[in-house]
């Protein structure tokens, strides 16, 4: 069974651009989850997504946003980039909506450099 | 303070147990959880714990929930250099919005 998979794994962008970042889930899990982990401050969540719909969203500003399509894969932008925003964005995807005692399955994560 | 804490070093001989330690501040966690994070890879769960238990074990593995003082600990037995990592705990905070609560990881380095 194929894990989380995530892309690019690396991407290196100037302040002020865009940047996608893209996650397809373990086959048959509705929820994904994107947390961003910068250096030294830990996992923060950023949003959920189920079933096509934004659940719940972390206290990020509305420059990072994202959607899922109907395969259940999503994809998580950031609008004009800051330099602070360089940090590894992690994808997650669970079986049930919230956890549930499952966990989270999570993908390797993409490092976004701002330069 | 943080809703989740763990010290963030610490050294151990091969062959010696590890416990890594957590403190939280909700007492509504319903699951508490143990990831591990490798050097370039996302987190990978170890292994949980419901909060209406005291202790699971797991192999090599031991979670100890005290929840009057809020802590939550992880005991690695026979920890080897392959056991090196990043381990995270997380917490629920009995939240049904999908988000866990992370501390900043405990950086485990397992010497010969």
């Amino acid at each position: 069974e194929a894990g989380v998979t995530q892309s690019p794994t690396h991407l290196i962008k100037t302040r002020g651009q865009q940047a996608t970042l893209r996650c397809s889930p373990i086959s048959g899990h509705t929820s994904v989850y994107w947390y961003q982990q910068a250096l030294g401050l830990g996992l923060q969540f950023l949003l959920w997504y189920d079933e096509g719909e934004e659940r719940n969203r972390g206290n990020f500003p509305p420059r990072f946003s994202g959607r899922q399509f109907p395969n259940y894969s999503s994809e998580l932008n950031v609008n004009a980039l800051e330099l602070e925003d360089s940090a590894l964005y992690l994808c997650a995807s669970s079986l049930e909506a919230g956890h549930l005692g499952y966990g989270y399955t999570f993908g390797s994560g993409t490092r976004l450099t701002v330069v | 303070g943080e809703d989740v804490e763990q010290s963030l070093f610490l050294s151990v001989r091969e062959g010696d147990s590890s416990v890594i330690n957590c403190t939280y501040t909700d007492s509504s966690s319903t699951y508490l959880y143990w990831y591990k994070q490798e050097p370039g890879a996302g987190l990978q769960l170890l292994t949980y714990i419901f909060s209406n238990m005291d202790m699971k074990q797991d192999q090599r593995l031991t979670v100890l929930l005290n929840k009057k003082d809020k802590h939550l600990s992880l005991r690695i037995a026979d920890t080897q250099t392959g056991d090196s990592a990043i381990y995270f705990c997380a917490v629920d905070r009995g939240s049904t919005l999908g988000r866990l609560y992370f501390g900043r990881g405990t950086q485990l380095t397992v010497w010969p």
